[in-house]
């Protein structure tokens, strides 16, 4: 049930842009973005509903597919402080809370 | 707010003991998650509470973990006994539910727990 992230890991130089997918085999309702810098906890980036909307704060951005059951995050011009690892985290289900889990996340290294 | 209190931050333990992990939402919070993470598991979901009922324990490992949300603002997470396998980084985080569904969740810095 746990959602398939990849790639597993990936390295950037700063200001180059990368993409993170996230996909299950099961229809999604929301797809929740998390970032968690080592040693600390999780932050919340943002929450996709279904029906394909983009959301975006500053360079990052992220598309949710409910009918390909995929979400992508995406990182533009990428930061230093982008580093980190990304959790996708989705929702699946009709009723309420049912079945949220973490994908296994994606290890982010942008260098200078 | 001062966000998600968990405590202890650290602790270690001996195989055998009984651990008590404690956690404080944020104000207003309807909604908390406990979850464990490690290196081999990733981020697993223990258990969450809506309105301080348990909705969903099904990622409780075994008998041995349970967890209580005795009012709005504290929450525990206890082994017993503790094994070595339970060393483990405990995060508690709490959110806000509107209407429906989960939203974003805020997390504690995590207990980071060692069983040896």
């Amino acid at each position: 049930q746990q959602p398939v992230q990849s790639p597993q890991a990936v390295i950037l130089r700063e200001g180059e842009d990368a993409v993170i997918n996230c996909s299950s085999s099961k229809a999604l309702y929301s797809v929740h973005w998390y970032r968690q810098k080592h040693g600390e906890a999780p932050v919340f980036l943002m929450i996709l509903l279904k029906g394909g909307e983009q959301k975006g704060h500053d360079k990052i951005s992220a598309s949710f597919n409910e009918k390909k059951q995929q979400s992508s995050l995406y990182l533009t011009a990428s930061q230093l402080s982008y580093s980190g690892t990304y959790f996708c985290g989705t929702e699946k289900g009709d009723n309420y809370g049912q079945n949220f889990v973490f994908g296994p996340g994606t290890r982010l290294s942008v260098l200078p | 707010d001062a966000g998600v209190i968990q405590s202890p931050r650290h602790e270690v333990t001996e195989m055998g003991q009984e651990v008590t992990l404690r956690c404080k939402p944020i104000s207003g919070h309807n909604s908390l998650f406990w979850y464990r993470q490690t290196m081999m598991r990733g981020l697993e979901l223990l258990i969450y509470f809506n309105n301080n009922v348990p909705i969903d324990d099904s990622g409780m490992p075994e008998d041995r973990f349970s967890a209580k949300m005795p009012n709005a603002s504290f929450s525990t997470l206890k082994i017993q006994p503790s094994e070595p396998r339970d060393s483990a980084v405990y995060f508690c985080a709490s959110s806000s539910q509107g209407s429906d569904r989960y939203t974003e969740a805020f997390f504690g810095q995590g207990t980071r727990l060692t069983v040896v």
